[in-house]
């Protein structure tokens, strides 16, 4: 499996404008994570899926955020309208629940710069 | 609140050298505590997973120690090298539906 894909990698935007960043988890995982780092805050999740439906979205940090994952194998994260306090990277998880053994692995994280 | 605390935030070792990476968390009653490795500009690799009933798991020169009545996790390297420079980052669950809560990580530099 080619492991979880992000993209864009890197975006760099102005603020206002919308941002959309995208993910495919592993083929036949049934949870998936967005994560966001900054060096001040560390990584902070923002919103989790189980069988595609959102289960916790309380560390999304305002309206301005949203995330939707219409099936298995695809989840946008969107930011409308973005602003400057909005750059980081996000992460993209994924997981298999399976007897205890919750590891999660992680997309390479896109890298938004909003100007 | 629940938090994880990973002290100090760099640290600098000889290459060769043993050393151990500290975590901390508040409420002892865990589910499991996760140790991930993060090299620069990548994502998070899950190095070794200890679940609740577990001291401690291995991986190669890798050694995770749990001690829940403590709140305390150490990450044990053997004869570092300077491939092992990375960042380090404790990551502990607190019930099986929770989400995952990260430590700030430990910036490791190996120096040749």
């Amino acid at each position: 499996d080619a492991g979880v894909i992000q993209s864009p990698r890197h975006e760099v935007t102005e603020m206002g404008q919308e941002v959309t960043l995208r993910c495919k988890p592993i083929s036949g995982h049934d949870y998936l994570f967005w994560y966001r780092q900054t060096m001040m805050r560390g990584l902070e999740l923002l919103i989790y899926f189980n069988n595609n439906v959102p289960i916790d979205d309380s560390g999304m940090p305002e309206d301005r955020f949203s995330a939707k994952m219409p099936n298995a194998s695809f989840s946008t994260l969107k930011i409308q309208p973005s602003e400057p306090r909005d750059s980081a990277v996000y992460f993209c998880a994924s997981s298999l629940w399976s007897g205890g053994e919750d590891t999660q692995y992680f997309g390479p994280g896109t890298r938004l710069t909003v100007l | 609140k629940q938090e994880v605390t990973q002290i100090p935030a760099a640290l600098s070792v000889p290459e060769g050298e043993n050393l151990v990476l500290n975590c901390s968390f508040t409420d002892s009653a865990i589910y499991n505590l996760q140790w991930f490795r993060q090299d620069p500009g990548k994502g998070l690799t899950s190095l070794l997973l200890i679940q609740s009933s577990q001291r401690e798991q291995t991986s190669g020169r890798l050694n995770a120690s749990l001690d829940k009545s403590s709140g305390r996790s150490t990450l044990y390297i053997a004869a570092s090298q300077p491939g092992d420079s990375a960042t380090y980052l404790c990551a502990v669950k607190w019930n099986r539906d929770d989400k995952i809560i990260f430590g700030k990580g430990t910036r490791l530099h190996i120096l040749p």
